[in-house]
This record gives C-alpha cells, structure tokens and sequence, in this order.
C-alpha cells in the first residue's frame, strides 16, 4: 500500500517552454502532498507543500509564479513549470502523507527535467 | 524547522561488514523517517520512526527522542545496499507541519 506514482519520469524541453508534472496517490487519498527539488549530489529541498482544494504554500525563495501547483482532487497534484530555463533543470520528487494514523509520508520515483 | 545532521557522509564497506549510520536532529519531532535513494532517484522508505526501535530483515533503527538522535544499523551488507541514505524529520508544531528536513545523506558503498 501508500504507493505514490509520477509522470512523466524524464522530461526535455526547450528554453521558454513550459512542463507540467503530475503526482498521483494510487492507493490512497492525500489530503496533502509536497514537492521537492534535488540537484545532483545534494539532498531534497521542500519547495512546496499542497493541500487538496486550496492554494499552495512555498518555502522561502521558491517563486509561486514559475513553479505553478494544483492540488485538484485527493490522489492528483501537478506541478508546473513554467517559462522553463536551463538553471530548472534539476530532479522534482513528490511525496504524500496518508494523514491516517501517522505522519509518515511516501515518495514518487520523480521526475528528471532537463531544459535546453 | 529542524535541523539534521547525518554521520558519516561516505561509508565504504566490504560485503557482509556490518555498519550504523547516524541522524542529529534539533528539535523534537513527530515524524523521523529513513529512506534509501536507489541509482535511478526513487526514495524507498526504510522505517517511519518517531521514538523506539523497528527490525526490518537485516536492517534495524533506533531513534532516543529524548536525546534527538536516530541510528540505521545495516548487517551483513550487501552490494545492492549501496546507494544514499537519508534521514528526514519534522516537528508538526506551529508552521511546520508536514515539513521534511533532510539531511545531507550517508552515500554507502559496499565492494564485493
């Protein structure tokens, strides 16, 4: 159980376009679910945190306008990118806590984006 | 948020050697999960453990709340163990609920 799935898994783009990365919770409802970015060698940086049927909240730095988040229903949250460059390339991983009976929360085999 | 801190940053091994890895945190937390980070990036959730000692196959944790620390013990290890490791915690008082902190990771390497 507590399976969290991503599409795409890899993604190309051109400089200026924009990408949308979806998340979804297989076999559970998400009342929350986050995004994070990870450079190569480095650890996961929360870049936002999504709740169902409201707007999203973003970490410090994080510009809400480039990095658009919608939380439509309680398995689905997408991510996108917008107006994409070089410098978002990076690997984007989500996550859901199932909010029952703890606070664990399980993760997406992310999405490597990768901006020309 | 927290703070984590991971020891060591790079652990090398030899396969069957026993290892333990360690987690720092700030602050208490309500949530203190270990996760492995395979070649292709999918986070495999280890243990979800707040307080207390879990076993899983040749894998153990414990985390002393009191003392804000956590330790993943690897026994007999194998080469499909390497990888990184990440502990990740938050502390659901206030704003910061939800909010995993990650530490830098242990990346581990097991030679046959």
């Amino acid at each position: 159980g507590a399976v969290v799935s991503q599409h795409p898994s890899w993604v190309i783009c051109k400089s200026g376009t924009s990408v949308k990365i979806e998340c979804r919770s297989l076999d559970f409802q998400a009342t929350t679910m986050f995004w994070y970015r990870q450079f190569p060698k480095q650890s996961l940086m929360l870049m936002a945190t999504s709740n169902e049927g409201s707007k999203a909240t973003y970490e410090q730095g994080v510009e809400k306008d480039k990095f658009l988040i919608n939380h439509a229903s309680l398995t689905l949250s997408t991510l996108t990118v917008t107006s994409a460059h070089p410098e978002d390339s990076s690997f984007y991983i989500c996550s859901a806590e199932t909010g029952t009976t703890s606070y664990e929360q399980y993760f997406g085999p992310g999405t490597r984006l990768t901006v020309t | 948020g927290i703070q984590v801190e991971q020891s060591p940053p790079d652990l090398i091994l030899q396969e069957g050697a026993n290892s333990t890895l360690r987690c720092n945190f700030s602050d208490s937390v309500n949530n203190l999960q270990w996760f492995h980070q395979n070649p292709w990036g999918q986070l495999i959730n280890l243990f979800y453990i707040p307080s207390g000692t879990k076993q899983n196959g040749r894998l153990s944790a414990t985390t002393v709340a009191t003392e804000r620390y956590s330790l993943l013990y690897i026994s007999s290890s194998q080469t499909t163990d390497s990888g990184v490791y990440f502990c990740a915690g938050y502390n659901a008082g206030g704003t910061s609920y939800g909010k995993l902190t990650f530490g830098q990771g242990t990346i581990l390497t097991v030679h046959p």
